[in-house]
């Protein structure tokens, strides 16, 4: 079956870049996700990337894609404090109007001062 | 535009009680998920509605179930709870040609 794997945990300093990294194993993913939960709060969509994509980048977000290894990453350019919380990468056979997404367990990732 | 509003926000039960959890999607938004996020565990899939019925269900037990209105609004049923269902339970809505979820802040439901 399906499996997203995330690694539980990354400290950086305020400033640095972060990178966030996630492996899947289902072959069919057709559509990636990054989602950000802050404490207390339900998941907002970060950012998405299509299978037949290798890069997409949206303001301080870079997604990069590796489909031969399954490997997706998540690069933060510049992080702040407010960009402390977990991160979810998400994966979708299709367009997930039509399919449910499994999520990995997420990565915890505490920006310091 | 409202989002994904979910009520109630946190609730407490005891062991072997029933409880309805409620979501009520974004307006135009015809899919509504549920997920539980239990600490250690990741988001797990619970159920999937779409246009009244019921698309997918994840791999839990019959005693989770749930139903969709025709006003889209959903709820979420636990019979016979048990300590391990402590979570917080998310909703999400999604219009059928849109990318992504959009997620509601969650019940947090504790059972003791």
């Amino acid at each position: 079956g399906e499996d997203v794997e995330q690694s539980l945990f990354l400290s950086v300093r305020e400033g640095d870049s972060s990178v966030i990294n996630c492996t899947y194993t289902d072959s069919s993913s057709t559509y990636l996700y990054w989602y950000k939960q802050e404490p207390g709060a339900g998941l907002q969509l970060l950012t998405y990337i299509f299978s037949n994509m290798d890069m997409k980048q949206d303001q301080r977000l870079t997604v990069l894609l590796n489909k031969k290894d399954k490997h997706l990453s998540l690069r933060i350019a510049d992080t702040q404090t407010g960009d402390s919380a977990i991160y979810f990468c998400a994966e979708s056979p299709t367009y997930s109007g039509y399919s449910t997404l499994t999520f990995g367990k997420g990565t915890m990732l505490l920006v310091s001062p | 535009e409202a989002g994904v509003t979910q009520s109630p926000t946190h609730l407490i039960k005891t062991r072997g009680q029933q409880v309805t959890l409620r979501c009520s999607p974004i307006s135009g938004h015809t899919s509504v998920y549920w997920y539980q996020q239990a600490l250690g565990l990741g988001l797990q899939f619970l159920l999937w509605y779409d246009e009244g019925e019921e698309r997918n269900r994840g791999n839990f037990p019959p005693r989770f179930s749930g139903r969709q209105f025709p006003n889209y609004s959903s709820e979420l049923n636990v019979n016979a709870l048990e300590l391990e269902d402590s979570a917080l339970y998310l909703c999400a809505s999604i219009y059928r040609d849109s990318y992504g979820y959009t997620f509601g802040s969650g019940t947090r439901l504790t059972v003791v």
